[in-house]
């Protein structure tokens, strides 16, 4: 198993661009979360799936977008990219979704917006 | 709002002494909290959780205690050692049937030395 496998690892963007953060995971996890965390701040939640064709909102939605249309993926879609997203994206999954909170998580995606 | 976080921003420990990070929460609708390890570079890694009717758990080398008084948990390292050195974040799950949400906390560093 490689577990949850995130791609690139680093991005640097321009304001106004698109892209796409590949979110993988081989363990046939029904619940999948992204995550952002900045520096002095803990992780917040952008967006979440408890399976696939069902996404849901975190507590930071705005500006990002995702899909499930199988259970191992769930990429996260920045469509018009600003600096304000410059952060460390992970990607976390668990088997289910009534999870007691142990989640595992992706080595992070590091992007920056100039 | 609600919110998950900690008293100690860093927290310098000699090696082999015990660590104490503390963590301050104010939702009592939480049914888990968890103590999650992250080491510079890569992802958190889940250590334990406790479940909200507990007081305490104990794991190999860790124990969690939650007082849920005055709301407040706490992790503790016994005999830490070199590789204990990382940043430690508390995090407050509530168990919802459209999917969980994990709320984390702002982290605190633990630095041990040699």
């Amino acid at each position: 198993n490689a577990g949850v496998t995130q791609t690139p690892k680093f991005q640097v963007l321009k304001t106004g661009q698109s892209m796409t953060l590949q979110c993988a995971q081989d363990m046939n996890h029904e619940y999948m979360s992204w995550y952002r965390q900045d520096p002095g701040m803990g992780l917040r939640l952008i967006h979440y799936s408890v399976g696939a064709g069902i996404t849901d909102q975190g507590e930071v939605p705005n500006g990002y977008n995702v899909s499930r249309s199988t259970t191992e993926d769930f990429p996260l879609r920045l469509l018009s990219a600003a600096p304000s997203q410059t952060s460390v994206y992970f990607c976390a999954s668990t088997p289910f979704k009534g999870h007691t909170g142990e989640l595992f998580f992706g080595e992070g995606s590091r992007l920056t917006v100039l | 709002g609600e919110s998950v976080g900690l008293h100690l921003p860093t927290l310098s420990v000699q090696e082999g002494d015990n660590s104490i990070i503390n963590c301050a929460y104010s939702n009592s609708a939480s049914d888990y909290f968890i103590w999650y390890k992250q080491e510079s570079g890569k992802g958190p890694q889940f250590i334990i959780d406790i479940r909200s009717n507990m007081d305490k758990r104990q794991g190999q080398r860790v124990t969690v205690l939650l007082n849920k008084t005055v709301k407040h948990l706490s992790l503790q390292i016994a005999a830490t050692q070199p590789g204990d050195s990382a940043v430690y974040f508390c995090a407050e799950n509530i168990i919802k049937a459209a999917g969980n949400k994990l709320t984390f906390g702002g982290g605190t560093r633990v630095l041990v030395k040699p």
